[in-house]
């Protein structure tokens, strides 16, 4: 089964819109991380936010928002205020376990987002 | 910028030539990973180092070695390119304290002809 699983392989919207990004995750491991991260046309990586399975209120970053719904193993990605920049690949990624799997991510197949003026 | 420059950026070889990517970094950080990105499955973890000479498999390992006789070099091999390994090379960096986040290089393209 996929791990991480991005239903929506392509998105638009206008600009100065939110959107909203799936991504559900699954796991039996209580201790775990989620993480979204931006890949623009240019290639380089961009961390944008990060959820601990722990973690009691959803994480903000700026613009980005995660809302992380445990029960139903969702952590989906709200941008609020579309900008042109943000069009872009975006990718969710899951940490399984504690210290020992630190850094070891595994991602979805991301989400091309597309942000009309 | 996370201190990590990538070498080179670009390589295109010839089946069954042994490559050598360099992930250099300046920051001193112990923890270092190689990953794949390949459309349709987006990043895969090929190898990682918790530190110098400590390094072990991720996900997708099998025809690649690494190396970290310094801290700051993590050296990605392929022994003997194959046209499957065609591909973006992304090292990364934990740093500590940064709730686990994963500071990427800027990738390399290989090409395996």
């Amino acid at each position: 089964a996929q791990k991480i699983t991005q239903t929506q392989p392509g998105m638009f919207v206008q600009e100065k819109e939110a959107v909203t990004l799936d991504c559900t995750y699954d796991t039996s491991d209580p201790s775990y991380g989620l993480f979204w991260y931006k890949q623009p046309s240019s290639g380089e990586m961009i961390f944008l936010i990060y959820q601990g399975s722990y973690d009691q209120q959803n994480a903000t970053e700026g613009r980005y928002s995660l809302n992380f719904q445990k029960a139903r193993k969702s952590a989906n990605l709200v941008i609020s205020a579309s900008q042109l920049g943000d069009s872009a690949m975006y990718f969710c990624a899951m940490r399984e376990g504690g210290g020992t799997s630190y850094g070891k991510l595994t991602f979805g197949q991301g989400t091309i987002l597309t942000v009309h003026p | 910028d996370a201190g990590i420059t990538q070498s080179p950026r670009h390589k295109v070889t010839e089946t069954g030539t042994p490559v050598t990517l360099r992930c250099h970094q300046t920051e001193n950080h112990r923890y270092m990973y190689w990953y794949r990105q390949d459309p349709g499955h987006g990043l895969r973890l090929i190898h990682y180092s918790y530190g110098v000479k400590d390094t072990d498999k991720g996900e997708v390992s099998d025809g690649y070695s690494v190396s970290r006789s310094k801290t700051e070099d993590f050296l990605l091999t392929l022994e003997s390119a194959t046209s499957s390994q065609t591909s973006v090379y992304f090292c990364a960096i934990s740093r500590r304290g940064t709730n686990e986040k994963l500071f990427f290089g800027s990738g390399t393209q290989l090409s395996v002809l």
